[in-house]
């Protein structure tokens, strides 16, 4: 079975500083990653996916994440943090179940910009 | 270009009503069709999905029941409501048959009392 670990469930960050917000998943094929953002009171939006090519993936807003196999993780990162970045990340791994895609989303982290 | 909707965006009501909650997709044919409820802290539970229409697969035991009664309309509907029900549902597709990205639709809040 699939599961995805996010650590820190809120994160704070200056403006202009770096962001880093952890995932760790496990599964039990090769995974397709996937991290989404959700601002308050919205749908979730794709900021970026991992589906097997380069294992540095960059996404929209200047964010990107890293695929690493040997420690299961893929870590979102953006060098510059802007006050439009606060809102809520998920982390979620997807894998073929049957005839269709069951995707597991991490719980979580809401990323706090301080000015 | 792939649009989702749903609606209502917001909803109040009581304990015990019927619930019908819409979700409809443009510009994409035979999507795969998701419902999910977020509570606050845990994340996104997948409640419903379909393949096709009147296909429908539970994820979990609960109030609610899902349709599909169009290849791009997916309903979520309940007979009598619970307190527990209350969340944010959000409504999603993906390309038929592959491995790739969820769209998400806005939302719809809802509130049980």
């Amino acid at each position: 079975a699939q599961s995805v670990t996010q650590l820190g469930s809120h994160v704070s960050v200056s403006e202009g500083a770096l962001v880093l917000l952890r995932c760790n998943y496990s599964s039990s094929v090769p995974p397709y990653l996937f991290w989404y953002v959700q601002y308050p009171n919205q749908g979730l939006q794709l900021l970026l996916k991992y589906t097997s090519a380069a294992t540095l993936v960059k996404g929209i807003n200047g964010f990107e994440a890293e695929f690493k196999k040997s420690e299961t993780s893929f870590h979102l990162t953006k060098p510059s943090a802007h006050m439009s970045d606060a809102a809520e990340y998920f982390c979620a791994v997807s894998e073929r179940s049957g005839g269709y895609q069951k995707v597991t989303f991490g719980i979580g982290t809401k990323l706090q910009v301080i000015p | 270009s792939q649009t989702i909707h749903q609606w209502p965006a917001t909803l109040v009501q009581p304990v015990g009503s019927p619930l019908s909650l819409e979700c409809t997709v443009e510009g994409t044919s035979n999507p795969n069709l998701y419902w999910y409820r977020q509570a606050a802290g845990r994340g996104l539970q997948l409640l419903f999905y379909s393949v096709g229409i009147g296909q429908i697969s539970s994820e979990v035991p609960q109030n609610l029941s899902a349709s599909r009664p169009q290849d791009r309309q997916f309903i979520l509907s309940s007979k009598k409501l619970l307190l527990s029900d209350s969340g944010f549902y959000l409504c999603a597709w993906s390309v038929s048959g592959g491995i790739d990205t969820q769209y998400f639709g806005p939302g719809t809040r809802l509130t049980v009392l």
